[in-house]
């Protein structure tokens, strides 16, 4: 079936100490996000790719930045964790965004 | 500006009781887009359902039916006859231009058998 995946499911990582966290999908959709989600919080838009374009938000901080080395795949980068960064990290995909976006399973970072 | 307006944060029913969300969104586009989203507990984001600005049918699917008024900003989403697998956060979505979404607060819903 055709879908979203993101590796890992969970992820702990010290604090400082960079992380990396993968996104694949197998829809063929020229769209990706990373979205941030917090505890009882709305997902919270981080940047997109519109194919190779990188769109980042105004407030998403510099110690975030992501990369897209093809169609299929999507990292984000985190340089160095802090304790606040503890969170659900969703990547989702659209073509084009009047489908809806889809969303991958999650990968819940911890920061110790 | 986007904006989505989810009021109830959290709604507990019985089960087999209906349960409607409210969602109330500010646009100034004139194209856009409605989407509702589940979120149980294992986190995954799940599409429920999409609206373009130009299709005010309702519509309904088994349990869910979905209510988008244009003139009064709303797209509310009522589950009949609960269940506990219904058990979930909600979440209301408005997608303008830009590919982005915006999310509202959401809601959660707890079913007790």
């Amino acid at each position: 079936d055709a879908m979203v995946i993101q590796n890992p499911r969970y992820q702990v990582t010290q604090f400082g100490k960079p992380v990396t966290l993968s996104c694949s999908q197998t829809l063929n959709h020229n769209v990706m996000y990373w979205y941030q989600q917090k505890s009882s919080q709305a997902p919270k838009l981080l940047f997109h790719y519109y194919d190779k374009d990188f769109n980042n938000e105004a407030d998403t901080p510099d110690n975030f930045q992501s990369r897209r080395p093809n169609t299929s795949f999507c990292f984000l980068d985190i340089r160095s964790p802090g304790l606040g960064d503890a969170a659900m990290y969703l990547c989702a995909t659209s073509r084009p965004l009047s489908r809806g976006q889809y969303f991958g399973p999650g990968t819940r970072l911890t920061v110790t | 500006a986007q904006k989505v307006t989810q009021a109830q944060t959290e709604i507990s029913v019985v089960e087999k009781e209906d349960v409607t969300l409210d969602c109330v969104y500010e646009t100034r586009d004139t194209t856009y887009y409605l989407f509702w989203y589940k979120q149980p507990p294992s986190g995954e984001l799940v599409f429920l359902i999409r609206r373009n600005s130009f299709d005010e049918q309702n519509e309904i699917s088994g349990r869910y039916s979905w209510n988008f008024q244009k003139s009064t900003s709303s797209f509310n989403f009522t589950i009949t006859a609960s269940q506990v697998v219904d058990s979930a956060v909600y979440f209301c979505a408005l997608g303008a231009a830009g590919n982005k979404l915006t999310f509202g607060g959401g809601t959660r819903v707890l079913v007790k058998p």
